[in-house]
This record gives structure tokens, sequence and C-alpha cells, in this order.
């Protein structure tokens, strides 16, 4: 079965450094992964995905993820966070190779918060 | 229309009714999903539907739960004698399967159940 890890439930950064959010996956073929933000009363809006190519993808507002099949790993960053990148941030992954199909499965999400 | 679109965005019901919530989904998109948002908490999958497959419905967590998709297009997910604990936003999205499931999911904003 497919699986997303996200092991923090919040990461506080302050305006101006790097964030990075961090997601592991477990899946059985080759994986698709997604980035999402929740805004507060908000849905879910796509940030970015990785399928195939290059590991480092960009996506909305400056953000980008690398992929790293060694470590299974697709973690969020940004060079300089934005007290308005605050919100929920959820990472998603897809395997075709698995009876799902084309099932999403998310993680638990990661709140960050980027203060002055 | 341009998104998903759920109704209603609010639902205030008395524990034991049963309640229906509606998603219309892009127009042309073959997968729709239904997620549970509990507050301040992730998402839970409860039932995918692909095209004319049979739906996926792994994630229901109980026979309370049903969903259905009508011309696979609208889709309703029924709660029957509804529970406190079901109280949370509902969140339906829809994505293109495209080539091998390569293109990312919209969500609408979600209905909120509030269950007293």
């Amino acid at each position: 079965a497919q699986s997303v890890a996200q092991p923090e439930d919040q990461v506080n950064v302050a305006e101006g450094n790097p964030l990075t959010v961090k997601c592991t996956y477990s899946v059985s073929g080759n994986p698709y992964l997604f980035w999402y933000v929740q805004y507060p009363n908000r849905g879910l809006q796509f940030l970015l995905k990785y399928i195939t190519g290059d590991n480092l993808v960009k996506g909305s507002y400056g953000f980008e993820a690398e992929f790293n099949k060694s470590q299974t790993s697709f973690h969020l960053k940004k060079p300089s966070a934005l007290v308005s990148d605050s919100a929920l941030y959820f990472c998603a992954v897809r395997d075709l190779l698995t009876g799902g199909g084309n099932k999403l499965t998310f993680g638990t999400g990661t709140q960050l918060k980027v203060e002055l | 229309g341009a998104g998903v679109s759920q109704s209603p965005s609010n639902k205030v019901t008395e524990k034991g009714k049963d309640v229906e919530l509606r998603c219309d989904p892009i127009s042309g998109h073959t997968a729709l999903y239904w997620y549970r948002q509990s507050l301040g908490q992730g998402l839970e999958f409860l039932i995918y539907f692909q095209g004319n497959s049979a739906p996926d419905k792994s994630g229901l967590p109980s026979d309370r739960f049903s969903a259905e998709r009508t011309g696979g297009s609208v889709s309703t997910l029924t709660i029957q004698r509804t529970q406190q604990e079901d109280s949370a936003v509902y969140l339906c999205a829809s994505s293109f399967r495209g080539s091998q499931g390569r293109t990312e999911a919209f969500f609408g904003q979600g209905t909120r159940l509030t269950v007293v």
C-alpha cells in the first residue's frame, strides 16, 4: 500500500529565511508526488508535482521540491519565506502499480508559521 | 463552471438525521474523490470514482456512509443517521486521468458539516 509521512506537525521560520517542509513516501512502483497548500477556511490548492525528469521541480509562489529516490523523500522548499506563506501544507502520492489505481494518498499535513 | 463546486458550503443537522452532500466536478474530469478533514487534522480518504470502474470504497468509515456518481459527473455523499463524530469538512476533488494519472487533483471549497 502507498503511504506518505510528514514528520513535523509544525515548522516555524523567520521571514526571509529559507524553509523546508519534509515529506517521505512509500510506494510499490514509481511515485507521482504532489504538494498542496491550505489557507485558513479555504480548500486545498495545488502547488507542484513530480512525475518524471528533473529531480528539482518548481511550482507556484516560489516553492520548489526535490525528489530523492534513494531517500524516498520529496521535501518542499523555498529560499526566502514570507509571512503570507503561513498555511497548512500537504504532501500526496499516487502509485499506479497498486490496486488503488489513481488514488491520491495524503500525509497528515504540516503547519507552517512564518514570523516577522 | 471553472472549478469543483460543492454544496452546501455549510450544513448543520441534528444527530440521527440523514444528510446529502453534493459535488460537481470539473467538466471532463474522469476521477472524483471524497475526503474528510476533521478540525486541525489531515485528510482522510473516503471514496474514489474513476470513470466506469467500480469505486474504491475502502475509506468509508461505516455502512452509514455511501456515495454515488451519476452519469460520470455529479457525485452525492450520503451520511445516514448522523453522529456527532461525523462533524468535519468534507472535501471533494476531481482530476483528469490524462496520461497514466499524471494530472493533479483540483479541490472544492468543502462542505462543513456540524452534527448537533
